[in-house]
């Protein structure tokens, strides 16, 4: 199974709404970080935060991570219709013997002007 | 910085045909990943190199899949021979360490007739 898995796997928003999207995860991490993928392209990385950090800002992206309850939640503050993507988190954990990352599948926002 | 450059963008082939897909990473960057992603399966790691060492291939699908390093600035996918299933969009990421940021090319997208 995967070791990064997001929930929901898709969101519907209307815009100026928050949109609250989580990761669960099943070992250890060092960090967890947040891609979001908008259609026909690459992932971009949007924030890391370590395991030794609970809450992270960047713009209207916030994150936290609580490594009791191996969580992690990424909030869009007062969405746009170009938020509208994929948003992905991805893991060092255990499984890969912290060598690499492991990807989520993902949860697919839309924002509805 | 460009940025991670891929080429082909887009590749149409037939059935037997050989395809390299091709990747300049982001200089400075160690870490070298190549994935691929459908919607049935999204998104895998075929492999990836350290320092131009291959450290992981256990996502290449099978023997048809080969992928080199040659230099710190350039790395081939090759598929000989390709197979309908090949079909996907095909991403080349770099990144400074095997667990740090990744930055994703704008992918190749393969069609196999």
């Amino acid at each position: 199974s995967q070791q990064g898995e997001e929930d929901p796997q898709a969101l519907s928003i209307q815009e100026g709404e928050n949109a609250t999207m989580n990761c669960s995860y099943k070992t250890s991490i060092n960090n967890l970080q947040w891609y979001r993928q908008n259609s026909g392209r690459g992932l971009v990385h949007l924030i890391l935060i370590r395991s030794n950090e609970r809450e992270k800002h960047s713009g209207r992206l916030r994150v936290t991570l609580d490594t009791s309850k191996k969580s992690s939640s990424l909030l869009i503050t007062a969405s746009r219709a170009a938020d509208t993507a994929s948003y992905f988190c991805a893991t060092d954990g255990e499984e890969t013997s912290g060598s690499r990352l492991t990807f989520g599948e993902g949860t697919q926002l839309t924002v509805n002007p | 910085d460009a940025g991670v450059i891929q080429s082909p963008r887009h590749e149409v082939t037939e059935m037997g045909q050989e395809v390299t897909l091709r990747c300049k990473p982001i200089s400075g960057h160690n870490s070298l990943f190549w994935y691929r992603q459908t919607m049935m399966r999204g998104l895998e790691l075929l492999i990836y190199f350290n320092n131009n060492v291959p450290i992981d291939d256990s996502g290449m699908p099978e023997d048809r899949f080969s992928a080199k390093m040659p230099n710190a600035s350039f790395s081939t996918l090759k598929i000989q021979p390709s197979e309908p299933r090949d079909s996907a969009v095909y991403f080349c990421a770099s990144s400074l360490t095997p667990v740090a940021a990744q930055y994703f090319g704008p992918g190749t997208r393969l069609l196999v007739l």
